[in-house]
């Protein structure tokens, strides 16, 4: 199966400090997608890219987030200033089969103290 | 909203036994998917299920769908202990610009198996 990879696995940082988490999406794939899901809750939906632009995003993507593709195969999600409820899981995506389904990556475990 | 629910929130079976877990959702779909998600890991596509289809096999995977009822289940049949995570339903909606299918996430179900 195809591979989405994500680093860091985990990242802990202190409130009101930038993060940025880093992903590696299956290649010749335009779309990719963002989530996060916080400890015992459902994954939510933050941001769509495509074609270097963000193509949907959610009430959760607000002003402190951003995403970037700063080469041809890595895309970055930033958070400005982190705030405790940031803590969370993140997981990136790449499109599936068909387009109907994604490819997600392991994940970055982001704590914020 | 297209929010699947999936019920229940937690079943605990033992190795052998089969296990089914419930998801309900809102409006109408185009299809329904499974994805399964182990302790502190991403999500894993198991299984989509067409809205002009009832039901669907992957190995001991047994999808229904009733769209008269907005239901679906997951059956695992003859669990193992290796089927012990989280499972998910979504229902992807189409968003009006660029196309994009993005999946909307219930809860999830999380299955402990016994060995």
């Amino acid at each position: 199966e195809p591979e989405v990879t994500q680093t860091p696995s985990h990242q802990v940082t202190q409130m009101g400090q930038e993060v940025i988490l880093r992903c590696v999406p299956i290649s010749n794939h335009l779309y990719f997608y963002w989530y996060r899901q916080i400890l015992g809750q459902k994954v939510e939906f933050l941001v769509s890219f495509y074609n270097n632009e963000i193509s949907e995003k959610s009430e959760i993507f607000d002003d402190q987030f951003s995403v970037e593709r700063p080469d041809g195969s890595n895309f970055t999600l930033k958070i400005r200033s982190t705030k405790l409820e940031d803590s969370a899981m993140y997981f990136c995506a790449s499109p599936g089969p068909g387009a109907d389904t994604q490819y997600f990556g392991p994940g970055t475990r982001l704590t914020v103290l | 909203s297209q929010q699947g629910e999936e019920d229940p929130q937690a079943l605990s079976i033992q190795e052998g036994e089969n296990a089914t877990m419930n998801c309900s959702y809102k409006t109408s779909i185009n299809n329904l998917q499974w994805y399964r998600q182990n302790s502190g890991r991403g999500l894993v596509h198991l299984i989509l299920i067409r809205s002009n289809e009832r039901e669907k096999h992957s190995g001991r995977l047994r999808v229904t769908l009733d769209t008269s009822k907005k239901s679906s289940s997951l059956l695992i049949t003859a669990s193992r202990a290796a089927d012990t995570a989280s499972y998910f339903c979504a229902t992807p909606p189409l968003f009006a610009s660029g196309g994009s299918y993005i999946p909307t996430f219930g809860r999830g179900t999380s299955l402990i198996v016994h060995p």
